[in-house]
């Protein structure tokens, strides 16, 4: 059992590059997440997913793309990098079985945009 | 927008003292949750608790949720080196999406 997994865990981008961050999980979820960590600052959501074929904007998804195909995956899309896309993603998925509510997180992928 | 706000920014402490983490949000929540990421790593959810709830416990964690202030306080006991870490609460919502909202977290020392 291998919890949420994320690939890759570095990349460096040139502004205007394209790439897909990929993000699978083995726990049977439904509602997966992408998030991204700024330096000194929480996460912020970009997309999520509520279940397979179904997609929706977070709190800052401009920029961004994502495609849920397969149950236990959640693709996140920069399809022409910024500098400002430079951060930390982390991508979780919700245990909604009874009530522990819990988000379990991948251990990220440090983008970096030139 | 930021929901949680932590406080302190950051915290450095003795090994065996107690932590005390602050987590104040802005709108009616369903739930509140604290998570801990150490460094360079994703976050680890260490406990729940749902807005008619009061305290909750889970092993040396403390928990406690005022709603009338809209605030919530993390208290680790008998700290060890191990917790440095900087923790997270989150705030959960409205209903469907069951999004979170995260603070920008306080950063725990604990000294050996």
């Amino acid at each position: 059992n291998a919890g949420v997994t994320q690939t890759p865990k570095f990349r460096v981008l040139k502004t205007g590059q394209s790439m897909t961050l990929l993000c699978a999980q083995d726990m049977n979820h439904e509602y997966m997440y992408w998030y991204r960590q700024d330096p000194g600052m929480g996460l912020r959501l970009i997309h999520y997913s509520v279940g397979e074929g179904t997609t929706a904007k977070g709190e800052v998804p401009d920029g961004y793309n994502v495609s849920r195909l397969k149950k236990q995956n959640f693709l996140l899309g920069l399809e022409s990098a910024a500098p400002s896309q430079t951060s930390v993603y982390f991508c979780a998925s919700r245990d909604d079985r009874g009530f522990t509510d819990t988000q379990y997180f991948g251990p990220g992928t440090r983008l970096t945009v030139l | 927008s930021q929901q949680g706000e932590e406080d302190p920014q950051a915290l450095s402490i003795q090994e065996g003292e107690n932590a005390t983490m602050n987590c104040s949000y802005k709108t009616s929540i369903n739930n509140l949750q604290w998570y801990r990421q150490n460094s360079g790593r994703g976050l680890v959810h260490l406990i729940l608790i749902r807005s008619n709830e009061r305290e909750k416990h889970s092993g040396r964690l403390r928990v406690t949720l005022d709603t009338s202030k809209k605030s919530s306080s993390l208290l680790i006991t008998a700290s060890r080196a191990a917790d440095t870490a900087s923790y997270f609460c989150a705030t959960q919502s409205g209903a469907g999406s069951y999004q979170l909202t995260f603070g920008k977290g306080t950063k725990l020392s604990v000294i050996p």
